[in-house]
Parts: C-alpha cells; structure tokens; sequence
C-alpha cells in the first residue's frame, strides 16, 4: 500500500530565506508526482507535475525533484515570500490505476 | 478555459441529515474524482468515475455515501445519513481520459466544505 509522508508538518521563516519541502512515499510504481499549494478554506492548485521519467521541474522561484529509487521529493522555494504561506502537499499517482495518494501537507508561514 | 465547478461551498447540517454535492468538470474531462480531505490531513479518494462508470470506490462508505455521474458529465455525492465525523471539505477533480496517454494531471475545483453538528 502506497503510503506518502511530508516533513516537517509545518515550518515558519523570514521572508527572503530559500527552503525545502521534503515529501517520501513508499512505493516507487508511481507515474508522477504532484506539488499541490491549498490556502485556507480553499481548494487545491498544482503548482508542478514531474513524471516518473524525470529529475526535475521548474516554475519561478519553484524547483521540485524526483528520486524514484529513494522514493523522495523535494520542494525548493528560493526567495521567499509572505504570499508563499499556504500549505504544500505532494502526491503521487499510482500507476495502473491512475490514483492519487497524498501526504498530510506541510503548512508553510513566512514571517515579513 | 472553465475550471472545476462545484456547489454549494458551504453546507451546515445536523446528524442524521441528508446532503448532497454537485460537481461540474472541465469540458472534455472524462476521469472525474471524489476526495475527502479531513482538517489536517491530506485528501483520500472517494471515488473514480470514467466517464459514467466506476473505476474505483474502494475507501467509499457505501453504507452512507452514494456518488453518481449521469450522461458521463456532471456527477454527485450524496451523504445519508450524516455522521459527525463526516465533516470535512469534499473535492471534485477531473482529469483527461486516462487512456489517451496524456500526464493524467488532476485540476481540483474549490470544495465543498461541511460541518456536521
């Protein structure tokens, strides 16, 4: 059973610092893997897609790479900013059966 | 091009009540899912539909929950009777047919969000 895990569950920082997100699942039969971004009371926005062929993905001041051997992802947010504070969950897509399998999300506070 | 439609986007109801859900998908959009995202925690599938056939609705409480999607286009949820613990926000999603060979990428809509007193 695919099982996704996001760490930390919630992290706070200045603004102008660059982080990671860090996302692991347990089975590496994924067909790609998503970074979502939720604000409060809202619903899911994508903000990248990698498929299962690929290392990475960029998008502005968003990096997202993909260790299918390791069954790890990590988010790169550079240049933070207080518009960033949302929380970022990472899933991924069981092949076969075209399924989603996410993390419980890392909510993310970034101080001015 | 339209996003995920979704209504209402809040529901308050007492236990034992009926509700249902509707949901819209992308024009085009064949494969359209159900998840339930408790507060906390991340979205679970409820149900996949491919176009209006089931695919999969394993995690879906069958004894309470019910999910239809009539002419392949517009689906909806229902809950009956609802239990407090049903409360949580409802997402829809909808993705290109899953067997055209494409990045499956799923577009959410809003949500719904109930509360169960």
């Amino acid at each position: 059973k695919q099982e996704v895990t996001q760490i930390p569950a919630a992290l706070s920082v200045p603004e102008g610092e660059n982080l990671v997100l860090n996302c692991s699942f347990t089975d590496s039969a994924i067909y790609n893997l998503q970074w979502f971004r939720q604000d409060p009371g809202k619903g899911l926005t994508s903000l990248l897609l990698i498929q299962s062929s690929q290392r990475e993905q960029t998008s502005g001041r968003l990096n997202a790479s993909l260790d299918k051997s390791s069954g790890r992802s990590t988010l790169y947010i550079a240049a933070s900013q207080p518009g960033d504070s949302a929380t970022y969950l990472c899933a991924v897509l069981i092949r076969g059966a075209q399924k989603l399998v996410f993390g419980q999300g890392t909510r993310l506070t970034i101080n001015p | 091009e339209a996003g995920v439609a979704q209504s209402p986007r809040y529901k308050i109801i007492e236990k034992r009540q009926s509700v249902a859900f509707w949901c819209n998908p992308i024009s085009g959009h064949a494969t359209l899912y159900w998840y339930q995202q408790i507060l906390g925690q991340g979205p679970k599938l409820l149900i996949q539909f491919q176009n209006n056939g089931v695919v999969d609705d394993s995690q879906l409480p069958k004894d309470r929950f019910s999910a239809e999607r009539l002419k392949g286009v517009d689906s909806t949820l229902k809950i009956q009777p609802a239990k407090l613990e049903d409360s949580a926000v409802y997402l829809c999603a909808s993705s290109l047919d899953r067997w055209r060979g494409s990045s499956y990428e799923q577009y959410f809509g809003p949500g719904t969000r109930l509360t169960v007193t």
